[in-house]
């Protein structure tokens, strides 16, 4: 309803395994965001894509790999996570990245094991 | 060990009664303001913005606040309802892409 998917909604993996999640949204939208939601920390930027190109790198470790091969989709490649990566993982997307208010998914429910 | 999340605090209010969320953000230089709220199991839902050339901001049964002297953000809620249960968070934008830079949040808890 909110116009932005996330998928998969919840994610069990181990250290050494790869995944994806990934983000579709359904509001014409230019700019898309990857954030995490931690239970210790705030609502944390990982990522911003405006119109497909990166353009916002909070710090984050290179085990985590942004994608965003369109302006409607953007995938989040995760591979050899630590057990502090375990959180929600939640993608928004705005008119432009300017003063724009985000609207975000539900998010993906992320656990290492 | 023990994993400690993050101490919230919690506004308790009778349904029918008015809600104010107070939020202080940390850069003079913030020009874009947003609350969201988020209920359980949901990602944030946008609530209100507010940019920082104004002092006052209405919506539907909303109203934000904004003093810049004393870089503080208030949410009000008019008549709230059961509905309004959930965490409230202010965020700012500090320059860049959108950058928005978030609060720890507040829970609002109405209690009928």
């Amino acid at each position: 309803e909110t116009g932005v998917t996330q998928t998969p909604r919840h994610l069990v993996m181990g250290m050494t395994n790869k995944k994806s999640l990934k983000c579709e949204q359904h509001l014409g939208h230019n700019a898309m965001y990857w954030y995490k939601q931690s239970a210790k920390k705030p609502l944390e930027l990982m990522f911003v894509y405006s119109l497909e190109e990166r353009v916002e790198n909070n710090s984050v470790p290179s085990r985590f790999s942004p994608e965003c091969p369109n302006s409607s989709h953007l995938f989040l490649h995760l591979h050899t996570l630590q057990p502090e990566d375990s959180a929600l993982y939640l993608c928004a997307s705005s008119i432009s990245a300017d003063n724009q208010p985000q609207h975000f998914g539900d998010g993906t429910r992320l656990s290492i094991l | 060990g023990e994993s400690v999340g993050l101490h919230l605090p919690t506004l308790s209010v009778q349904e029918g009664d008015n809600s104010i969320i107070n939020c202080a953000y940390s850069n003079s230089a913030s020009d874009y303001f947003i609350w969201y709220k988020q209920e359980s199991g949901k990602g944030p839902q946008f609530i209100i913005d507010i940019r920082s050339n104004m002092d006052k901001r209405q919506g539907q049964r909303v109203t934000v606040l904004l003093n810049k002297t004393v870089k503080h953000l208030s949410l009000q809620i008019a008549a709230t309802q059961p509905g309004d249960s959930a965490v409230y968070f202010c965020a700012e934008r500090i320059g860049g892409y959108n950058k928005l830079i978030f609060g720890a949040g507040t829970r609002l808890a109405v209690h009928p």
